[in-house]
């Protein structure tokens, strides 16, 4: 059985600064791996993904995440929030891309401070 | 990527109706699924949809309650049955191509 971790409900950073959202996850074979955004109000968008390749992953928003085998972690990172940023965050990993359903962890809802 | 409607995008509903949630894609998906989003909470997935078989349901989901039908390949429907208030979420439907999901912008149910 596959599931995620997210490491704080919560997240609080001022307006320029790095933003760092954990993400681990436990798969019995290869995962695929996702980071999707939710403003309010709103549906989930695809922010990157992970499949095979290059750890390094570049998304959308200058969002980024490295996938770290060793450490079953999948976290997101960006060099500098804008106050667009604030939103929930979910990871979510599957086991066969998009032919199987999704598991999400619950969720980290980024503040981003004036 | 696949743009994904869902009708309605709201409603409030009484305890013991039933409501039906339709999903419709673009263009041509096999693979179709659908979550649900409590208040506060993350996304579990309710069940799969595959056109031209049973709907494969998660631990937790039983066909009684959420009877899902996909006549086609490009729409699916999500029926809450006998509603209680602890079916207000909201119900998102998503379609899976090769390597990702999108999901369309979710229906937001509450019962009273």
């Amino acid at each position: 059985a596959q599931s995620v971790t997210q490491l704080g409900s919560h997240v609080s950073v001022s307006e320029g600064a790095l933003v760092l959202l954990r993400c681990n996850y436990s798969s019995s074979v290869p995962p695929y791996l996702f980071w999707y955004v939710q403003y309010p109000n709103q549906g989930l968008q695809l922010l990157l993904k992970y499949t095979t390749g290059a750890t390094l992953v570049k998304g959308i928003n200058g969002f980024e995440a490295e996938f770290k085998k060793s450490e079953t972690s999948f976290h997101l990172t960006k060099p500098s929030a804008h106050m667009s940023d604030a939103a929930e965050y979910f990871c979510a990993v599957s086991e066969g891309g998009g032919a199987d359903g999704l598991t999400f962890g619950k969720g980290t809802h980024l503040i981003i401070q004036p | 990527s696949a743009v994904i409607s869902q009708k309605p995008s709201r409603d409030i509903c009484q305890r013991g109706t039933s409501l039906t949630i339709q999903c419709q894609v673009d263009s041509q998906v096999t693979m179709m699924f659908w979550y649900r989003q409590q208040p506060g909470q993350s996304l579990t997935l309710i069940a799969t949809a595959n056109q031209g078989s049973e709907a494969t349901y998660e631990s937790g989901f039983v066909i009684d309650k959420f009877p899902i039908s996909r006549p086609n390949l490009t729409f699916s429907t999500l029926t809450v049955s006998n509603m209680s208030p602890e079916d207000s979420s909201i119900y998102l439907c998503s379609v899976g191509e090769t390597s990702e999901q999108y999901f369309g912008p979710g229906t937001r149910l509450t019962v009273t």
